[in-house]
């Protein structure tokens, strides 16, 4: 079975530039999720997708990140403009998506942004 | 905002020592998750405890569930290199995950 895809792997830009990551679930995984990692932390979630809808996006700052999940499967999350503090490892992540708890999530295997 | 501290923040032992790892909370979580995370990858799910007081073991991995499941703990016996990552409890909120501050293990041969 495979994994969830992320590309790119690695991005570097200046800050005030724009950047589009991309995500690919495990087939039939109806949950969707974007994280943001500060190196050697736990990942905070930018936004939660349940389907095509959006279940949590509590945490997105909306004034510069948005996501979208067009047909409820693959996913594109973008900043713009960017700033240095986030710079920081984008990870996605999918589950199966239960009704009254959290089941196991899996992880791509992120995206490393580097913001000059 | 619900917050999982974790301790230690970094723990760097020999090839063969036992070592512990806490998380902890001021607030109530349904079930609680652990992770290991390896440079460059994501976080691989480990174990799911659910019930308060449970006791789950993987291997040499040993998970903790606190009675008032606000808390938990990851027992390792006898370390080995490959063990090596950044340990992550996540809590279940209802429908998402609130991770935990990590854990830095390195362990030497």
């Amino acid at each position: 079975e495979a994994g969830v895809a992320q590309s790119p792997r690695y991005k570097i830009i200046e800050k005030r530039q724009s950047v589009a990551f991309w995500c690919n679930p495990i087939s039939g995984h109806a949950t969707l999720y974007w994280y943001q990692q500060i190196l050697g932390q736990g990942p905070k979630l930018l936004i939660q997708f349940q389907n095509n809808g959006v279940v949590d996006d509590s945490q997105l700052p909306k004034d510069r990140f948005s996501a979208e999940r067009l047909k409820g499967v693959d996913s594109t999350l973008k900043i713009q403009p960017a700033k240095l503090e986030d710079s920081a490892v984008y990870l996605c992540a999918s589950s199966l998506g239960h009704v009254l708890a959290v089941g196991a999530q899996y992880f791509g295997p992120g995206t490393r942004l580097t913001v000059l | 905002t619900q917050l999982l501290e974790q301790s230690p923040q970094f723990l760097s032992i020999q090839e063969g020592e036992n070592l512990t790892v806490y998380c902890n909370s001021s607030s109530v979580f349904s079930s609680l998750q652990w992770y290991r995370q390896e440079p460059g990858e994501g976080p691989v799910l480990l174990v799911t405890v659910v019930t308060g007081g449970e006791v789950k073991k993987l291997k040499r991995l040993t998970f903790q569930f606190g009675d008032a499941r606000k808390d938990s703990s990851l027992h390792i016996t006898a370390a080995q290199p490959g063990d090596t990552g950044l340990y992550l409890c996540a809590g279940d909120d209802t429908d998402k995950l609130i991770f935990g501050t990590g854990t830095r293990l390195q362990v030497f041969p």
